[in-house]
């Protein structure tokens, strides 16, 4: 099955610098790769997804970019503030029925006034 | 907010009971998936329910069980519950079975003891 790796576990920015997380996934058949941010006491909120067909996506102040030849895929957050501060999930997900979504281990993002 | 709501918020059993947790999906969609997160972990997919019926399960053992109901709302059954049971459970909806894009409620926190 699927597997994906996520670093780095923690991370700490001052507010205003930019943070980048890091993924990648095993199994050349995933085709969709969602980011979550979750909250202390929350269910996971989708930030932003990437489809295989697209190499970069922005958002307002974030980006993910994917690298299907290399099978990983980046998360971007520019002039971070502290309400960024969360754990975000990358997930990755292949074609099939139940398209069921395979998480990372979770990013622990600390942003510093 | 998703529109997908979850009860109860937080749960104490024993080793040994039954739980029973229950989702509403989001207005629309028909697919419901169910998800384990441990304390400091990414989610791992339990299974998933399309027009009230099993559509993919991930590696979890038969005691855990589900439901989908005509009005698309699901039900996570637990038997003979475990120390290791304690989590986080996240149900998650999408608008089809062939959807890869999960929206997540806020997820029910089960304690065992």
């Amino acid at each position: 099955g699927e597997n994906v790796e996520q670093h780095p576990s923690t991370l700490s920015v001052q507010e205003g610098d930019s943070a980048v997380i890091k993924c990648t996934y095993s199994d050349s058949a995933s085709n969709y790769f969602p980011w979550y941010k979750q909250e202390l006491g929350k269910g996971p909120q989708l930030i932003i997804d990437i489809r295989s067909n697209v190499g970069e996506k922005k958002d307002q102040r974030i980006a993910v970019t994917l690298n299907k030849t290399a099978k990983h895929f980046s998360l971007h957050i520019t002039e971070t503030q502290p309400e960024d501060s969360a754990v975000y999930f990358c997930a990755a997900s292949m074609v099939g029925s139940a398209r069921q979504l395979t998480f990372g281990s979770g990013t622990q993002l600390t942003v510093l006034p | 907010e998703t529109g997908v709501t979850q009860s109860p918020t937080h749960l104490i059993k024993t080793r040994g009971q039954q739980v029973t947790l229950r989702c509403s999906s989001q207005s629309g969609h028909n697919t419901v998936s169910w998800y384990q997160q441990a304390l400091g972990q990414g989610p791992q997919f339990i299974f998933q329910y399309y027009r009230e019926e099993e559509n993919g399960r991930g590696n979890f053992p038969p005691r855990f069980s589900g439901l989908q109901f005509p009005n698309y709302s699901s039900e996570l059954n637990v038997n003979a519950l475990e120390l290791d049971d304690s989590a986080l459970y996240l149900c998650a909806s999408t608008l089809g079975a062939g959807d890869a894009l999960q929206y997540f409620g806020p997820g029910t926190r089960l304690t065992v003891l």
